[in-house]
């Protein structure tokens, strides 16, 4: 069974610059979640979708970040402009049911110059 | 809301040695609570989870027991490997849905 994917790997882009992440759960999983971190601090929660749905995004910086999630599958993130402070590692997550246990993707490493 | 602190690193240790990280956490409820571990260019795997007091969690020869009593969950191994080296992360939840984590402990383990 394939585990939960990121694209890219890494992303280096100049500050007012658009990025987009994406992320490929688990095939079934309902739960889709983002979190990130930054500077080497604690892994913080972004969003949480169930199918196609925003169940939380009560993590999400600013309005600079836009997450979809069409059709229940895959995910993207969006940061656009990005700034300085975006840089860092984003990482994907997806369960079966929210009392699951999460299984994680690899992450994206976002350097925004 | 709920937190978690873990203790500081970098932790460098000989290979056999003993190994403990610190874990303590703030949570309304009776969260679960997981360790994860991230080595060397990979992402976040899960290491072991405990859902409920007393409950041991273990895997990979690392054990971590949930203390309700001292609100801990520290992380402890008894002979560490150079292939230990990575990343470890304390977390609780989910809490609809999302996990709490810790700030992260590098360990590093000599031959």
């Amino acid at each position: 069974e394939a585990g939960v994917t990121q694209f890219p790997s890494h992303s280096v882009i100049e500050k007012g610059q658009t990025v987009t992440l994406r992320c490929d759960p688990i095939s079934g999983h309902d739960n889709l979640y983002w979190y990130r971190r930054v500077m080497g601090k604690e892994i913080k929660f972004l969003l949480h979708f169930v199918k196609e749905s925003k169940q939380d995004e009560s993590g999400m910086p600013n309005n600079r970040f836009l997450a979809e999630r069409t059709g229940g599958t895959y995910s993207t993130l969006k940061v656009q402009p990005a700034e300085l402070e975006d840089s860092g590692v984003y990482f994907c997550a997806s369960s079966q049911e929210v009392v699951n246990t999460q299984y994680f993707g690899p992450g994206t490493r976002l350097t925004v110059l | 809301g709920d937190s978690v602190t873990q203790m500081e690193g970098p932790v460098t240790l000989s290979e056999e040695a003993f190994l403990t990280i610190n874990c303590t956490y703030t949570a309304t409820g009776y969260p679960s609570l997981f360790w994860y571990v991230q080595y060397p260019g990979e992402g976040l795997q899960l290491l072991l989870k405990a859902t409920k007091a007393d409950d041991k969690g273990s895997n990979k020869g690392f054990e971590a027991t949930y203390r309700k009593e001292t609100t801990s969950f520290h992380l402890e191994k008894g002979s560490v490997q150079v292939s230990d080296s990575a990343v470890y992360f304390c977390a609780l939840g989910p809490s609809y849905g999302k996990l709490t984590f810790g700030q992260g402990t590098i360990l590093t383990v000599h031959p």
